[in-house]
């Protein structure tokens, strides 16, 4: 258990529809890092939050948007679903100790159908 | 971020060392060189950071030589479940701040018996 916590681990849905994926991080830890990895495109950045604030902003889609909660926790929004947004979605915490020692949790395996 | 070049893949047989060498030409003064470690399916995993000549750990050693153009994680005696991919890393520490971390293609190790 790496200390981040992943919600679901696994969710199939239909082309169209909306899912959110939710991310709990490390005690302690401030900053949320959302990334997208397909078989194809490898580790995608997507996202980061810093306690509560959006900070950075990858290669995220306009139907993809995302969330920090005051309790830190954060929801990755997905909306009009397509097929490529298939894919395992990683939340990572970390980086206030001054270190690159980011901490990934487990996933979503996300399946479009 | 200083763009990093890894081979895309390695073979080795269980029990010897393998070392994989990450190329970062443009690394800043202010860069630290990390290393990840993914299974299939799996977050990535933070392996060993440094930001010159060597650093060690229970998992693995990292050889960065005086101009830290490169580095290389040496990894002694693997085993089948050393089989990873393993990603190198090349980014300034800023606590709390915008931190993009970026990930390249990283190489797939693959451990044989």
């Amino acid at each position: 258990d790496s200390g981040v916590t992943q919600t679901p681990k696994h969710l199939i849905t239909a082309t169209g529809q909306r899912v959110t994926l939710r991310c709990s991080p490390r005690s302690g830890d401030l900053s949320v890092y959302w990334y997208q990895q397909s078989l194809d495109q490898g580790l995608q950045f997507l996202i980061q939050y810093y306690n509560g604030e959006e900070r950075a902003k990858g290669n995220i889609l306009e139907r993809f948007s995302a969330q920090q909660f005051p309790d830190l926790h954060s929801e990755l929004n997905l909306s009009s679903l397509e097929l490529g947004d298939s894919a395992l979605y990683f939340c990572a915490s970390g980086g206030e100790t001054g270190t690159y020692g980011y901490t990934f949790g487990s996933g979503t395996r996300l399946t479009v159908v | 971020l200083a763009k990093t070049t890894q081979p895309i893949s390695m073979d080795s047989y269980e029990g010897q060392e393998v070392n994989i060498t990450c190329s970062h030409n443009n690394i800043a003064t202010n860069d630290y060189i990390t290393w990840y470690q993914q299974f299939p399916s799996q977050g990535p995993r933070f392996i060993i950071q440094g930001y010159k000549t060597k650093v060690t750990n229970e998992v693995a050693s990292l050889f960065i030589p005086a101009d830290r153009k490169s580095s290389t994680l040496s990894l002694p005696r693997v085993s089948l479940s050393d089989t990873a991919v393993y990603y190198c890393l090349v980014g300034p520490l800023r606590i709390g701040a915008t931190n993009k971390l970026i990930f390249g293609t990283g190489t797939l190790l693959a451990v044989q018996p």
